[in-house]
């Protein structure tokens, strides 16, 4: 089946430590996002690439990482700089412009909670 | 900047009523437009989108949307609304230059049967 896999699931982090969360796709696409959903803030977008070796920071990218080696897999590296870790993270993908149907796919989440 | 505004942020209607909520973008160049819909437990799910063409679209389970580019809005609609709709549902653009997807901060629907 094709789609987005995001793991895992929970993550529990303690202060003061780095925690890498994990998104690949077989979709074939070329663009991936990172978002942080918190209640009544909606989706924020914290990193995006448009292609392999390529990535862009989004609204919120501060205290977060990304890399883009692979086109299948997009890490999220949350780092101990970032203040408010405690959130819903999803993954997305979407075909890259230029071809007539770009929506993005959603994983299901990873919920990261820092104790 | 690139953003979108969704100024319902909770709604509750009864069976049957009308829906409609407002959705507002600011990007001036071409922009896909998308409404997203998450309920209780479950991932984002599709419900419409907008790239070109007729500014009515329609998509699942009954919504449809009008682009209105005067207006830079993409407002969600919905004849009748049943018990089932109740969800959050998501506005977002995709700046197609860059690549970048931005969505709003949500609307809480809440169908009461």
């Amino acid at each position: 089946d094709g789609g987005i896999t995001q793991s895992p699931k929970y993550l529990f982090r303690k202060e003061g430590q780095n925690v890498t969360l994990s998104c690949e796709q077989n979709l074939n696409h070329d663009a991936m996002y990172w978002y942080r959903q918190d209640p009544g803030q909606g989706l924020r977008l914290i990193y995006y690439s448009q292609i392999v070796n390529d990535f862009q920071k989004g609204d919120i990218a501060e205290g977060y990482s990304v890399s883009r080696e692979k086109k299948e897999s997009f890490p999220l590296t949350v780092t101990s700089a970032q203040k408010n870790p405690t959130a819903f993270y999803l993954c997305a993908s979407s075909i890259r412009q230029g071809y007539p149907n770009t929506e993005a796919f959603f994983g299901q989440g990873t919920r990261l909670t820092v104790v | 900047a690139q953003s979108v505004s969704q100024h319902n942020h909770h709604v509750i209607l009864s069976e049957a009523a009308s829906l409609e909520l407002g959705c507002n973008y600011s990007y001036g160049g071409t922009v896909n437009l998308f409404w997203y819909v998450q309920y209780p437990g479950q991932h984002l799910q599709l419900l419409l989108k907008y790239f070109s063409g007729d500014p009515l679209v329609k998509g699942i389970k009954g919504f449809e949307a009008e682009f209105i580019k005067s207006k830079f809005s993409f407002n969600l609609r919905k004849p009748s609304v049943q018990w089932s709709d109740t969800a959050e549902y998501f506005c977002a653009s995709l700046n197609t230059g860059f690549q970048k997807l931005v969505f709003g901060t949500g609307t809480r629907l809440l169908v009461s049967p």
